[in-house]
């Protein structure tokens, strides 16, 4: 398997609170992503990294950052949580380029209540 | 939007069928990818067909692309309960390098 680990792996939290789930690998790929996983909406895309404090928004980026200081950590912080923010969030690492096969995280099931 | 959008939503079948599956996309890709998601897991990578190809195989696994028509399907055969699975189209674009999902297909195969 991929070296790529999700942190917490499950979170509650109250409404109005800053909230960050961390995704770490350890396979040196250069890009990193994070998507939320809803029921009726498959995955979105929240945010992306092509490098090193490198990012670009999704699909879905508003109320979201993220952060990427060292290539193995991306950083996904919610500013001040709200109760739509209640997903499955899931990080994705890949080499990029030719080589676009994405690894997947096991998810961090955050709720806001 | 999601780039990806699958069809059907939701396929039932009996073991040993084949299932079929179909995305259609919006922009121009890069490649396409599928990938199949067990229940309350991570995606795992099936199988990338670039956009100069046509048809690519893999095991019980067929896929082909029809970048005229912007649509892909993925084809299992014979089919085990193994395979009941949620399957899911990705679209990479190439020079963002961002992967955009589709919203996915239940698969359930019925013993």
């Amino acid at each position: 398997d991929a070296g790529i680990t999700q942190s917490p792996r499950h979170k509650v939290t109250e409404t109005g609170t800053p909230v960050t789930l961390r995704c770490h690998q350890t396979e040196n790929h250069r890009y990193m992503y994070w998507y939320r996983q809803d029921p009726g909406h498959g995955l979105r895309l929240i945010h992306y990294s092509y490098g090193v404090k490198d990012t670009d928004k999704g699909e879905v980026s508003d109320g979201y950052s993220v952060s990427r200081s060292k290539t193995e950590d991306f950083l996904l912080t919610l500013e001040s949580a709200t109760s739509s923010q209640t997903s499955v969030y899931f990080c994705a690492i890949s080499q990029g380029r030719d080589n676009a096969e994405a690894f997947f995280g096991q998810g961090t099931r955050l709720t806001v209540v | 939007s999601q780039q990806g959008e699958e069809d059907p939503q939701a396929l039932s079948i009996q073991e040993g069928e084949n299932a079929t599956m179909n995305c259609s996309y919006k922009t121009s890709i890069n490649n396409l990818q599928w990938y199949r998601q067990n229940s309350g897991r991570g995606l795992v990578h099936l199988i990338l067909i670039r956009s100069n190809e046509r048809e690519k195989h893999s095991g019980r696994l067929r896929v082909t692309l029809d970048t005229s028509k912007k649509s892909s399907s993925l084809l299992i055969t014979a089919s085990r309960a193994a395979d009941t699975a949620s399957y899911f189209c990705a679209i990479h674009d190439g020079g963002a390098q961002k992967l955009v999902f589709g919203q996915g297909t239940r698969l359930t195969i019925n013993p």
